[in-house]
């Protein structure tokens, strides 16, 4: 059973540019969850998606959107990169999405210069 | 609002004691409460959850206890190793399928 991939793992842009970042679900997961982990922080939930459709957003700005496709695999886009978006990116993927449960990836590492 | 409090913030212990780390949460609603363990530059792993409906539950040398009243869960490792060592994020769901963490303990076992 092969489990939460991402890609890139590392990547750096400079201010104003946009990114995207992949994300492939474990086998027979249909939720897929994105975080954001500062240096020395703990994960704080960008959004959800559920069904191609996003789920549940958290306190981040529309320049943060993001897709789910028909596999489940999903992508997180970011426009108009600032300094402050400088962080590990995480995908958890649940099997249900009603019981919670979420197994990350290992993340992307994105530097804003 | 929504807040998971997580306590100590670093924690060293010797071989084969034991670790403690304690979490509070704000939202009454919250039902699910995962603990993770995050390796330097790797992704959280999950590796032991309790739900609102059970008090305590043990994996191996895990366990994990939630108060429902006072809002609060542990996580208690025993007999650590020096493989134990690691960050260790509390975290608590919220409605649409969030899960808010704590700010995490890094954890020492020195042997």
């Amino acid at each position: 059973e092969t489990g939460v991939t991402q890609s890139p793992t590392h990547l750096i842009k400079t201010r104003g540019q946009q990114v995207t970042l992949r994300c492939s679900s474990q086998s027979g997961h249909n939720t897929v969850s994105w975080y954001q982990q500062a240096l020395g922080q703990g994960p704080q939930f960008i959004f959800q998606y559920y069904r191609e459709e996003e789920n549940g957003r958290g306190n981040f700005p529309p320049r943060f959107s993001g897709l789910q496709f028909p596999n489940y695999s999903s992508e997180l886009n970011v426009n108009a990169l600032e300094l402050d978006d400088s962080a590990l990116y995480l995908c958890a993927s649940s099997p249900v999405r009603q019981n919670n449960e979420q197994f990350f990836g290992p993340g992307t590492r994105l530097t804003v210069l | 609002g929504e807040n998971v409090e997580q306590h100590p913030s670093t924690l060293s212990v010797q071989e084969g004691d034991s670790a403690v780390i304690k979490c509070t949460y704000s939202d009454s609603a919250s039902n699910y409460f995962p603990w993770y363990k995050q390796e330097l530059g790797k992704g959280p792993q999950l590796i032991i959850d309790i739900r609102s409906n059970v008090g305590e539950k043990k994996d191996q040398r895990i366990a994990v206890t939630l108060n429902k009243t006072a809002k609060h869960f542990s996580l208690h490792i025993t007999e650590t190793q020096p493989e134990d060592s690691a960050v260790y994020f509390c975290a608590a769901s919220m409605q649409g399928g969030k899960l808010i963490f704590g700010q995490g303990t890094e954890l020492s076992v020195k042997p």
